[in-house]
């Protein structure tokens, strides 16, 4: 069972437009999402995060949005560059039993063209 | 800012052999390191949380006995793949929470993973 889901696999965007990258989760338990980068050969490096309590978190070129009623979340990335092009994994935390989990998504391949 | 070495990045191994994997935080010290497995076009998968001191706690569906983690100090821990087979081949990595420790909700810093191909 996929509890979070990215379901467009990838995003072609020009350079200076928008990207906005989408992200479903099923377990409402989940209290905090994140959104990793990931670039080919390398690991994953934390990009920007938001706490259930929160709808809006904005960092610079990139902001998230969580809609919670939705179990949605979104990374808006504003103007858009050709080094932003690489797989953005979509994560989601809970605490369960005093540990955590941290469940992923599949990642989006995004491709911003010069 | 908070660095994590894996190593080694690629491997390729006879299938029977064992294979272990190195994951270091450089700058900080680590009582938790956590080790996930991505294959291709998936989500990276928690395999087990390695814990300094103490048994890693495993994830349903891994077997404990066929990936033997070890965290003998604050800044390492060991994956090894025991006895090999070709569906182990697979993309490995290794990650740490970083600074504050004390939230949860650190993000996590990653190793730049190992390819494990077994042929």
């Amino acid at each position: 069972d996929q509890q979070v889901k990215q379901n467009s696999p990838s995003l072609s965007v020009q350079e200076g437009r928008i990207s906005i990258l989408n992200c479903d989760y099923t377990n409402s338990m989940f209290d905090y999402f994140l959104w990793y980068k990931k670039y080919p050969a390398e690991g994953p490096t934390f990009l920007i995060s938001i706490s259930s309590i929160k709808d809006k978190n904005e960092d610079g070129r990139f902001t998230v949005f969580l809609n919670k009623s939705a179990k949605h979340l979104s990374l808006h990335i504003v103007p858009s560059q050709p080094g932003d092009s690489a797989v953005y994994f979509c994560a989601a935390s809970a605490r369960q039993g005093g540990s955590e989990k941290l469940v992923f998504g599949k990642g989006m391949k995004l491709t911003v063209n010069p | 800012g908070a660095v994590v070495s894996q190593h080694p990045s690629w491997v390729i191994c006879k299938s029977g052999t064992s294979v272990k994997i190195e994951c270091r935080s450089l700058d900080f010290q680590a009582t938790t390191m956590f080790w996930y497995r991505q294959f291709p076009k998936q989500s990276l998968m928690l395999m087990a949380t390695s814990n300094e001191g103490s048994k890693a706690t495993y994830e349903q569906g891994v077997e404990k006995d066929k990936f033997l983690i070890n965290h003998a100090s604050l800044t390492l821990s060991t994956l090894t793949v025991t006895s090999a087979h070709p569906e182990d081949s697979s993309f490995y990595i290794c990650s740490a929470r970083g600074p504050p420790f004390s939230s949860y909700n650190s993000p996590l810093h990653f190793g730049n993973g190992t390819r494990l191909t077994v042929t």
